[in-house]
C-alpha cells in the first residue's frame, strides 16, 4: 500500500521567514513524488516533481529515501505563497495518492 | 489546446438522483484520475484509468462508477446521489511518467 503523510494542517509565518512543508511517504518500491499548489478555489497546479530537481517560485524539494521524506522548502516566504500545498506519490501501478494537504499562510 | 476540462462546473442534486460528470483532455494522455476534495481530508482517489477501456478502483470507489470508452474522456457517474457525496470533484490526466494535470473542478451539492 502507498501512503502520503503531511503531519501539519497549517503553517503560519511572516513574510521573509523560511518555510518547510513536511511530507513523508510509505511505499515499497521507487516512488515518483510531486508537490502541488492550490490557490483559493482554483485547480491544483504542479509545483515540483522529484526527478526534475528544479526550483519553481523559489521552492525546492529533495527526496530523502532513507527518511522516506520529500519536504518542500523556501528560504524567504512571500505573501503570494499563501495557498494549500499537497504532496503526492505515484507508484508503479500509476495510482496517484495525495496527502491531506497543508495551508500555508504568509503574514505581512 | 484546452488541457483538462470538466463539465459541469456546479450542480445541485436531490438525494437519489443520478448524474454524470465529464472529464475531457486534448493532450492524448493515457492516464486519467477522478478525485474528491473535502475539508480536512485532502484529495481522495475515487477511480482511475491507465488507458482506453480500462478502469481501476481507488481509495473511495463506493457509490461511483466510471467509464473510459474514448481515450480523451473519463466519465464519473453517481447512480443514486447521497448527501455524503457533496464535494468538489477533480479530474486529472497524464502521459506515461509525466506529471498529472488537473481540471478546474466540479462543485456538487446533494440535498
Amino acid at each position: 500500500a502507498q501512503r502520503v503523510t503531511q503531519p501539519e494542517k497549517l503553517l503560519s509565518v511572516f513574510k521573509g521567514a523560511p518555510v518547510e512543508l513536511k511530507c513523508n511517504y510509505s511505499y515499497s518500491g521507487s516512488p515518483e513524488l510531486f508537490w502541488y499548489v492550490q490557490y483559493s478555489r482554483q485547480r491544483l497546479q504542479l509545483l515540483l516533481r522529484h526527478i526534475s530537481r528544479e526550483s519553481i517560485k523559489g521552492f525546492t524539494a529533495d527526496l530523502n529515501k532513507g527518511e522516506t521524506s520529500f519536504h518542500l522548502k523556501k528560504p524567504f516566504a512571500q505573501e503570494e505563497d499563501s495557498a494549500m500545498y499537497y504532496c503526492a506519490l505515484r507508484g508503479a501501478n500509476s495510482k496517484l495518492t495525495f496527502g491531506k494537504g497543508i495551508t500555508l499562510s504568509v503574514r505581512p | 489546446n484546452a488541457g483538462v476540462t470538466q463539465t459541469p462546473k456546479f450542480r445541485v442534486l436531490k438525494t437519489g438522483q443520478s448524474m454524470t460528470l465529464l472529464c475531457a483532455q486534448d493532450m492524448n494522455h493515457e492516464y486519467m484520475y477522478w478525485y474528491r476534495q473535502d475539508p480536512g481530508m485532502g484529495l481522495r482517489l475515487i477511480h482511475y484509468s491507465v488507458g482506453e477501456g480500462t478502469t481501476a478502483k481507488g481509495e473511495v470507489p463506493d457509490g461511483y462508477n466510471v467509464s473510459r470508452l474514448k481515450k480523451q474522456n473519463f466519465l464519473l457517474g453517481l447512480e443514486s446521489a447521497a448527501p455524503s457525496q457533496t464535494s468538489v470533484y477533480f479530474c486529472a490526466s497524464s502521459w506515461g511518467q509525466g506529471p498529472p494535470y488537473f481540471g478546474p473542478g466540479t462543485r456538487l451539492t446533494v440535498t
